[in-house]
């Protein structure tokens, strides 16, 4: 069964500009997450996504970042006016419920860079 | 052997030993960790889990051990191998809430 997608694989966008970045999850998997991972160093936490609740939003960074799951199934994480700081690895991970006690399935990222 | 420097802390074996990765975690009051694996250009995977009720788990060639009066948490990968080169990442959860990562240990095998 495929498992998480997510693209584009790279981006490469002059400061200023929006990015849109995308996630397919497991098929049935009710539950998303974003993270961002900087060069060498662990996963922080940017949003997360269950069903039809309204998502946790507490990780995102600044009122540039924002992030929408359309259906129940895939998700956009935007990024306006891009700043050189918000060059990162950004992966999505799905999960089959809500985020208590099990695993994430992750993909394997957009590595963004702002020139 | 283990040294931590500007980057990541790496831990070279040799190809067939036991490799031992450690991580300390930040609340007491976590219930669940994970291990997780990342190869260069990968997301990360899932190696295995644990609760808290629990201080042992074994998988295949992998077992973690939990020692909750000190938040250390340890996985242990038995014989080995060239494909287990890879950053290894230990992430702890307090019941219902996000996920905390650590920042990770790079396994290097020699040959």
């Amino acid at each position: 069964g495929a498992g998480v997608s997510q693209s584009p694989s790279n981006k490469v966008t002059e400061k200023g500009k929006d990015v849109e970045l995308r996630c397919d999850p497991i098929s049935g998997h009710t539950a998303l997450y974003w993270y961002r991972q900087s060069l060498g160093q662990g996963l922080e936490f940017l949003i997360y996504f269950q069903g039809n609740s309204a998502p946790d939003k507490s990780g995102l960074p600044s009122d540039r970042f924002s992030a929408e799951r359309t259906g129940g199934s895939v998700s956009t994480l935007t990024i306006q006016r891009t700043q050189q700081e918000d060059s990162a690895v950004y992966l999505c991970a799905s999960s089959p419920r809500d985020r208590t006690n099990q695993p994430q399935h992750f993909g394997d990222g957009t590595r963004l860079s702002i020139l | 052997g283990e040294s931590v420097g500007l980057h990541l802390p790496t831990l070279s074996v040799q190809e067939g030993d036991n490799s031992i990765i450690n991580c300390a975690y930040s609340n007491s009051a976590s219930d669940y960790f994970i291990w997780y694996k990342q190869e260069s250009g990968k997301g990360p995977q899932f190696i295995i889990d644990i609760r808290s009720n629990m201080d042992k788990r074994q998988g295949q060639r992998v077992t973690v051990l939990l020692n909750k009066t000190v938040k250390h948490l340890s996985l242990q990968i038995a014989a080995t191998q060239p494909g287990d080169s890879a950053v290894y990442f230990c992430a702890e959860q307090n019941y219902g809430q996000n996920f905390v990562f650590g920042p990770g240990t790079r396994l290097s095998v020699l040959p």
